[in-house]
């Protein structure tokens, strides 16, 4: 089974840049998070998906901010304009949609964005 | 909305130690505990997790203990390896069983040979 996957690994950009960050969870997961981690602190949630729906979207920064997921599958994560305080590793995370209370989310390997 | 707190921020010990690391938590809905381990430039990956009907877990060297009336839970590692080495946080769910985590800041913890 594939892994959540994240695209680009690496992405420089100078403030007031737009950038695009990318996510494809495991194919029959209908949960998809985003979450930042900005250096050397805790791992922050930004937003959750269930299927196309944005279903808790209370970590979103500001409106600088725009995620989707068009068709209940991958999902893009914009920065639009960036500033300099965006900069950290975005995660995406994928889980499948359960009854129970366990709910083991899945890790991508994270976008490194830096803007300068 | 949950809070969790995790304790120590960095933690050194010498191969063959055992390592402890400790979170709390505020919301008393929370009924799922993962402990995620990141190595360097990897992945946060679960190494263990707990429900809230179990007090205590243990897989190998890794185990998990679970205190609901106060609200705190450990990760406890025996015989620890270089391999060891890596951050490790803990996270809780709140209210909400399908959402969001919310992560402790962190354990830093590095086994020396």
């Amino acid at each position: 089974e594939a892994g959540v996957t994240q695209f680009p690994s690496h992405s420089v950009i100078e403030k007031g840049q737009t950038v695009t960050l990318r996510c494809d969870p495991i194919s029959g997961h209908d949960n998809l998070y985003w979450y930042r981690r900005v250096m050397g602190k805790e791992i922050k949630f930004l937003l959750h998906f269930v299927k196309e729906s944005k279903q808790d979207e209370s970590g979103m920064p500001n409106n600088r901010f725009l995620a989707e997921r068009t068709g209940g599958t991958y999902s893009t994560l914009k920065v639009q304009p960036a500033e300099l305080e965006d900069s950290g590793v975005y995660f995406c995370a994928s889980s499948h949609l359960r009854t129970s209370g366990k709910n083991e989310q899945f890790f991508g390997p994270g976008t490194r964005l830096t803007v300068l | 909305g949950e809070n969790v707190e995790q304790h120590p921020s960095t933690l050194s010990v010498q191969e063959g130690d055992s390592a402890v690391i400790k979170c709390t938590y505020s919301d008393s809905a929370s009924n799922y505990f993962p402990w995620y381990k990141q190595e360097l430039g990897k992945r946060p990956q679960l190494i263990i997790d707990i429900r809230s009907n179990v007090g205590e877990k243990k897989d190998q060297r890794i185990a998990v203990t679970l205190n609901k009336t106060a609200k705190h839970f450990s990760l406890h590692i025996t015989e620890t390896q270089p391999e060891d080495s890596a951050v490790y946080f803990c996270a809780a769910p709140g209210g909400t069983s399908y959402g969001k985590l919310t992560f402790g800041q962190g354990t830093i913890l590095t086994v020396h040979p």
